[in-house]
């Protein structure tokens, strides 16, 4: 199975902050790598999907960048709304994975 | 407006059988895979399984903690998928969520996602 490790686990920042999730996958997966947040209560949300496109209606301020082994998420100006769970998921093997995920706070 | 409806969830004994279901509004179910995902209490998410379209084959796939006690089923002809899940274990006790996926060659996501249905498995 194809491991993915996200870090931090958890990070706490201010509004307006540039935060920069990181996931590492235990073997290429080319692409196939999505992120989703997750606000508690809640169903998770596709934000990102194939690495680095922006799913409908997803603010611009979501980015995503990687290939192989080693992706990104980087939200450039945090927002209020952004305070979630965020988890990476890849989608070139099954069974399909998810990373542990990173909890951001408001510090 | 897109709807996954996910039903079926609730108390249970270990042991029993508990049937899932997930009910698709407001796009083209039939070209999507169905994937159910589950999350334990205060935990992070766990894929359980999917079947992909009829286009695409029609076959289910499962995560190695529930293969040959989980079966996912579907019928396109009423936009439902269905999770028959057997001999369940406490550890299975989680919010089930089902989620669609268009599944491009090039990739993609689980796009959308139901409300999830909790199920309790306890003695």
């Amino acid at each position: 199975d194809i491991q993915l490790t996200q870090s931090p686990s958890s990070l706490s920042a201010s509004v307006g902050d540039r935060v920069i999730i990181t996931c590492r996958a235990s073997q290429s997966i080319s692409r196939h790598l999505n992120w989703y947040q997750q606000k508690p209560g809640q169903a998770p949300k596709l934000l990102i999907f194939a690495a680095s496109s922006l799913q409908s209606e997803v603010p611009s301020r979501f980015t995503g960048s990687g290939s192989g082994t080693d992706f990104s998420l980087t939200i450039s100006s945090l927002q209020l709304e952004d305070f979630a769970y965020y988890y990476c998921q890849q989608g070139y093997r099954t069974p399909r994975t998810f990373g542990q995920g990173t909890k951001v706070e408001i510090k | 407006e897109v709807r996954l409806v996910e039903s079926g969830g609730g108390p249970v004994q270990p042991g029993r059988s508990l049937r899932l279901s997930c009910r698709g509004s407001g796009f083209k179910f039939g070209d999507y895979a169905i994937n159910w995902v589950r999350q334990a209490p205060g935990k992070g998410l766990e894929w359980v399984g999917y079947i992909r379209s009829l286009p695409y084959d029609g076959t289910a796939q499962y995560a190695a903690s529930v293969k040959g006690r989980f079966t996912i089923s579907r019928d396109d002809s009423e936009n439902i998928a269905y999770l028959q899940m057997n001999s369940l274990k406490t550890e299975d006790t989680g919010v089930y969520y089902c989620a669609a996926d268009p599944h491009y060659y090039y990739g993609s996501g689980f796009e959308y996602w139901g409300q999830g249905t909790l199920v309790s498995v306890s003695a």
